[in-house]
């Protein structure tokens, strides 16, 4: 079967640097996306790697490696804002996109 | 520009009954996907609609179904609702990888 692989909860301090992995197996590989969904709304796009390397985009950045499976999401000088629910999603050989179960974010003042 | 929206965005139902949601894409965007999202759990594919036809399918019964209107607005209709089928219901709008989401329609089955 196909899944997506990643922590149920991380909890870093503001200001601070966490890192979200994400392991996947999945029939094909079209690419991995991150999204961020905060309670109560809908998911928003963060970032997406087709290729292996690093992808950045402000406070946030993104990076895959496809031999190994796996991808992580890295974000830096975290505000109390970052705290919400963290998705990552490959887009398999059917071309559909396959979630992982996301990993809540928690950041202490 | 409206991006994506979605109605009702609470909806009550009974086991047995049926139900359509609404769907409206963002402005340019052509293909419009379903997604089931349960409760602490990452959005589940149920199927995406491109000029009017299904395209893809998730692993979602027969019961879920749904239409995309020449205009790109889409509905999703769900036939004898079981308990099981309570959810946030999100539709999605494409033209490439990037996926705008609308807000959800929260669907209670009692």
């Amino acid at each position: 079967g196909q899944s997506l692989e990643q922590p149920s909860e991380v909890t870093a301090v503001e200001g601070a640097i966490v890192q979200i992995n994400c392991t996947y197996q999945t029939s094909g590989f079209y690419g991995l996306s991150w999204y961020q969904q905060h309670d109560g709304g809908a998911p928003t796009f963060l970032s997406y790697n087709a290729l292996d390397g690093l992808e950045e985009t402000g406070r946030f950045s993104s990076f895959l490696s496809r031999s190994d499976s796996y991808g992580y999401l890295l974000l830096q000088e975290l505000q109390m804002k970052d705290s919400a629910s963290y998705f990552c999603a490959v887009r398999d050989s059917n071309y559909q996109l396959i979630w992982g179960a996301g990993t809540k974010l928690i950041i202490k003042p | 520009d409206a991006g994506v929206t979605q109605s009702p965005t609470h909806l009550i139902k009974t086991r047995g009954q049926q139900v359509t949601l609404r769907c409206s894409p963002k402005s340019g965007h052509d293909t419009v996907s379903w997604y089931q999202q349960a409760l602490g759990q990452g959005p589940q594919f149920i199927f995406q609609y491109y000029e009017e036809e299904e395209r893809q399918r998730g692993n979602f019964p027969d019961r879920f179904s749904g239409h995309q209107f020449p205009n790109y607005s889409s509905e999703l209709n769900v036939n004898a609702l079981l308990l099981g089928d309570s959810a946030l219901y999100l539709c999605a709008s494409s033209t490439s990888y990037e996926q705008y989401f609308g807000p959800g329609t929260r669907l209670t089955v009692t």
